[in-house]
């Protein structure tokens, strides 16, 4: 059983341009967070989507950032006209369904640095 | 909203002494209370969790305790070793009709001398 697979690890951009995060949950798991952690600090909270839903995107900028999960395929981070603020390493987990009987654990991919230059 | 407070924010200490990392939360209704260690340039990897049903928890050399009354939990690792060093974050979340997301407190840099 793979874990959480984050894709690409390592991004660069130029200011201006578009960046895309891919994250693919762990097998069996329907529930996707995203967060960004930048240097030397704690990981934020930025949305939670389950197949086909946000489900909380309290922590995403109002601009620039959204978030999707599609029926097929992984969820993807889109950062649109990237700044140089959104430099940080953006790390995703998934979780199981309510009601399969396994522990609520979320599980983290090994994140995408995001360098905008 | 939630709000998760970590203390402290740096910790070192000699080999083989332990460590108390100390994290309180602010929603009464959270009740599920992982902590994550992660070294440098890695991702944050699952080393225990507690729920709000039971006060204490361990697992070999890392324990977990938990006062809902003080809204406030604890990571005790015992006879540390030098591959403890990482930072430790705590986190807390409600899981009820719908899982929720984890808040995470700022970390713990823990460094073990030998």
């Amino acid at each position: 059983n793979a874990g959480v697979m984050q894709n690409p690890r390592h991004l660069v951009r130029r200011r201006g341009q578009e960046a895309r995060l891919r994250c693919s949950p762990m097998k069996g798991h329907s529930h996707v967070y995203w967060y960004r952690q930048l240097p030397e600090e704690g990981l934020k909270f930025m949305v939670y989507l389950q197949k086909e839903n946000i489900i909380d995107e309290s922590g995403m900028p109002k601009e620039r950032f959204s978030a999707e999960f599609p029926k097929e395929g992984p969820s993807i981070l889109r950062i649109q006209q990237v700044v140089r603020g959104d430099s940080a390493a953006y790390f995703c987990a998934s979780s199981p369904p309510e009601g399969t009987g396994a522990l609520n654990m979320a599980f983290f991919g090994q994140g995408t640095r995001l360098t905008v230059v | 909203g939630e709000n998760v407070e970590q203390h402290p924010s740096t910790l070192s200490v000699q080999e083989g002494d332990s460590a108390v990392i100390k994290c309180t939360y602010s929603d009464s209704a959270s009740n599920y209370f992982p902590w994550y260690k992660q070294e440098l340039g890695k991702r944050p990897q699952l080393i225990i969790d507690i729920r709000s049903n039971v006060g204490e928890k361990k697992d070999q050399r890392i324990a977990v305790t938990l006062n809902k009354t003080a809204k406030h939990f604890s990571l005790h690792i015992t006879e540390t070793q030098p591959e403890d060093s990482a930072v430790y974050f705590c986190a807390s979340t409600f899981y009820g009709g719908s899982q929720g997301n984890l808040i995470f407190g700022k970390g713990t840099k823990l460094s073990v001398k030998p």
